[in-house]
């Protein structure tokens, strides 16, 4: 199975800094790597798929980047309701793996 | 636009099987690959399998010997079935859809249902 790492596994930042959150792989995918957002009671919703394509729909301080084992979610200037939690999965193969999941707050 | 809602008990015993089902809207089940997720409360995300377009499923390894996945395209549903569960089967589940692009094979989730909480428990 491929492992997948978040990191930090949570971060407390104010309105309007970016932030940063890596998920790295355990092996190459490529960029068969997607994001996530959760919020409380919520389903995951994409954000991000393949790597660095944005979702229709979503706020374009969201992007995404990298290839191979490392790939990063960056949010240019957060917002309140970007509160929530992050999630990167890898689909390179089955079975399709998570990473543990990025907790921000709001400062 | 697709969209998808989970639906079965939410209190199954320890040692019976879990049933779940999918209901899809705004599209056909038989046009796209699926998928069934689950997080245990306040825990991450552990995929349980794919159902592809021509009948065929994927399931994680940690679960093969109990799970179930299967399509009932005259309801445009597909359901789980996940037998002799523990309390460790407590989680909500979810229903999403695989998309994939046929070129490349690079694929995610979108959307996803709503999810439902099932609690094992006697």
């Amino acid at each position: 199975d491929i492992q997948m790492t978040q990191s930090p596994s949570s971060l407390s930042a104010s309105v309007g800094e970016r932030v940063t959150i890596t998920c790295r792989a355990s092996q190459s995918i490529s960029t068969y790597l997607n994001w996530y957002q959760q919020k409380p009671g919520k389903a995951p919703k994409l954000l991000i798929y393949s790597a660095s394509s944005l979702q229709s729909g979503v706020p374009s301080r969201f992007s995404g980047s990298g290839s191979g084992t490392d790939s990063t979610l960056t949010i240019s200037s957060l917002q309140p309701e970007d509160f929530a939690t992050y999630y990167c999965q890898q689909s390179y193969s089955t079975p399709v793996t998570f990473g543990g999941g990025t907790k921000v707050e709001i400062k | 636009q697709v969209q998808l809602q989970e639906s079965g008990p939410g209190l199954v015993k320890p040692s019976e099987t879990l049933s779940l089902t999918c209901t899809v809207s705004g599209g056909s089940i038989s046009s796209y690959y699926w998928s069934w997720i689950r997080q245990p409360p306040g825990k991450g995300l552990e995929w349980i399998g794919y159902l592809y377009n021509n009948g065929n499923t994927d399931y994680n390894p940690s679960l093969k010997s109990r799970v179930s996945i299967s399509a009932d395209t005259s309801k445009n549903q597909f359901s789980l079935k996940l037998s002799s569960v523990t309390a460790a089967d407590t989680a909500v589940y979810y229903c999403a859809r695989r998309i994939a692009v046929p070129s490349t094979g690079l694929n995610w989730l979108n959307p996803w249902g709503q999810g439902t909480l099932v609690t094992v428990s006697s």
